[in-house]
């Protein structure tokens, strides 16, 4: 009953290095997204999922690279780490356009330096 | 454009005291989803209740109760008798139907600081 899975937890980049933060579901949830969470903020939306091969964007998706091979697992790729993306990112999934729970994963702190 | 406000950066009580966190949000759609997550000190996000557009009855469970009026487009969330638990950042967020809830616009939180 593991639900949605972020990894790594805490990480620790230096501008221009590339990372990618995991996130992995086992509810065979269709729809999936990531968020990030700033202070003073809320969440703001980057790239979501409503399927296997379908992504699109959210609010603010630069500087940020998703791909959906598989049903359980929705990768966000940091291409080239900048200060201003230390945040702490969210996963998210649901069952259907309209049903089920919105599960969260517990977050991923990024520090970019 | 769809937004969420929460005007009250941060709300101080002592224990026992009634408190009304306030959500007011803005959306041209008719139909849509209406969400708030309590995010303790460990930082994860914990639902609470989801409610739709069609359904304008208030709810309560336990000592929370929301009340939803499409009138003033706001959707206040209340927590009777608080305790030092109840000390989170509580967020109230709105979405469109068909969208599997991934779409959520966020209000920027509520800090609830609960003393003894």
């Amino acid at each position: 009953n593991a639900g949605v899975t972020q990894t790594p937890k805490f990480q620790v980049l230096k501008t221009g290095q590339s990372m990618t933060l995991q996130c992995a579901q086992d509810m065979n949830h269709e729809y999936m997204s990531w968020y990030r969470q700033d202070p003073g903020m809320g969440l703001r939306l980057i790239h979501y999922s409503v399927g296997a091969g379908i992504t699109d964007q959210g609010e603010v998706p630069n500087g940020y690279n998703v791909s959906r091979s598989t049903t359980e697992d929705f990768p966000l790729r940091l291409l080239s780490a900048a200060p201003s993306q230390t945040s702490v990112y969210f996963c998210a999934s649901t069952e259907g356009p309209n049903t089920g729970e919105l599960f969260f994963g517990e977050g991923s702190r990024l520090t970019v330096l | 454009a769809q937004k969420v406000t929460q005007a009250q950066t941060e709300i101080s009580v002592v224990e026992k005291e009634d408190v009304t966190l306030d959500c007011v949000y803005e959306t041209r759609d008719t139909t849509y989803y209406l969400f708030w997550y309590k995010q303790p000190p460990s930082g994860e996000l914990v639902f609470l209740i989801r409610r739709n557009s069609f359904d304008e009855q208030n709810e309560i469970s336990g000592r929370y109760s929301w009340n939803f009026q499409k009138s003033t487009s706001s959707f206040n969330f209340t927590i009777t008798a608080s305790q030092v638990v109840d000390s989170a950042v509580y967020f109230c967020a709105l979405t469109r139907l068909n969208t599997g809830f991934q779409k959520l616009v966020f209000g920027t939180g509520t800090r609830l600081l609960v003393s003894p």
